[in-house]
């Protein structure tokens, strides 16, 4: 079963704009992370942002984490046409620790030249 | 460093034949996590395998199977296969398997099921 769904299912941009998921998820987390998969090939790790953190930035990447609404924002500025690629959170749903991280459905993001 | 390297890239097979797929982790890791990921269901969590012993597991029919070795190889098996099946096989591997550790995939394994 999902833990996280993102928000919107797919989105389309024009080079340069910024683009934002969003991320809601059902039951208390220790960490969230944002991942990257391009066509077909395996996820990339973003960033991960820790339950007591509000706010993490890398690069172009911005991501924000409410507990309270249990939902997370990523925000990626200046976009490229190398960043069409689908986007997922991932949550750890908060088992024992242990790595149980689960997925949201994802963002299909698509930057347009 | 060599990143997660799993084998083969791409099979099909027929219904009722059973699979074996592998994930080698980069080296030094000790966790190895399956994740099935299909356009329906999206991705969902097989199993976790830390130190040869599995931690945690998703809901999963008990044809779907892994193991770990003592380098920290891991292979998924999966029996009797089925049209519903067919999906993308992902491994990722960290160092010990904690959550606040990042995941580091390998390409996965495009199982088609005819």
């Amino acid at each position: 079963s999902q833990q996280g769904e993102e928000d919107p299912q797919a989105l389309s941009i024009q080079e340069g704009e910024n683009a934002t998921m969003n991320c809601s998820y059902k039951t208390s987390i220790n960490n969230l992370q944002w991942y990257r998969q391009n066509s077909g090939r395996g996820l990339v790790h973003l960033i991960l942002i820790r339950s007591n953190e509000r706010e993490k930035h890398s690069g172009r990447l911005r991501v924000t984490l409410d507990t309270s609404k249990k939902s997370s924002s990523l925000l990626i500025t200046a976009s490229r046409a190398a960043d069409t690629a689908s986007y997922f959170c991932a949550t750890d749903a908060g088992v024992r620790g242990y790595q149980k991280v689960t997925f949201g459905t994802g963002t299909k993001l698509q930057v347009i030249p | 460093k060599a990143g997660v390297t799993q084998t083969p890239r791409y099979l099909i097979k027929t219904r009722g034949q059973q699979v074996t797929l592998s994930c080698s982790p980069i080296s030094g890791h000790r966790s190895v996590s399956w994740y099935q990921q299909t356009p329906g269901q999206g991705l969902q969590f097989l199993f976790e395998y830390f130190s040869e012993t599995q931690r945690n597991k998703g809901n999963f029919p008990g044809r779907f199977s892994g193991r770990q070795f003592s380098n920290s190889r891991s292979e998924m098996n999966v029996s009797t296969l089925e049209l519903g099946d067919s999906a993308l096989y992902l491994c990722a591997s960290s160092l010990v398997g904690s959550t606040n550790e990042k995941l580091f995939f390998g390409s996965g394994t495009q199982l088609s099921v005819l």
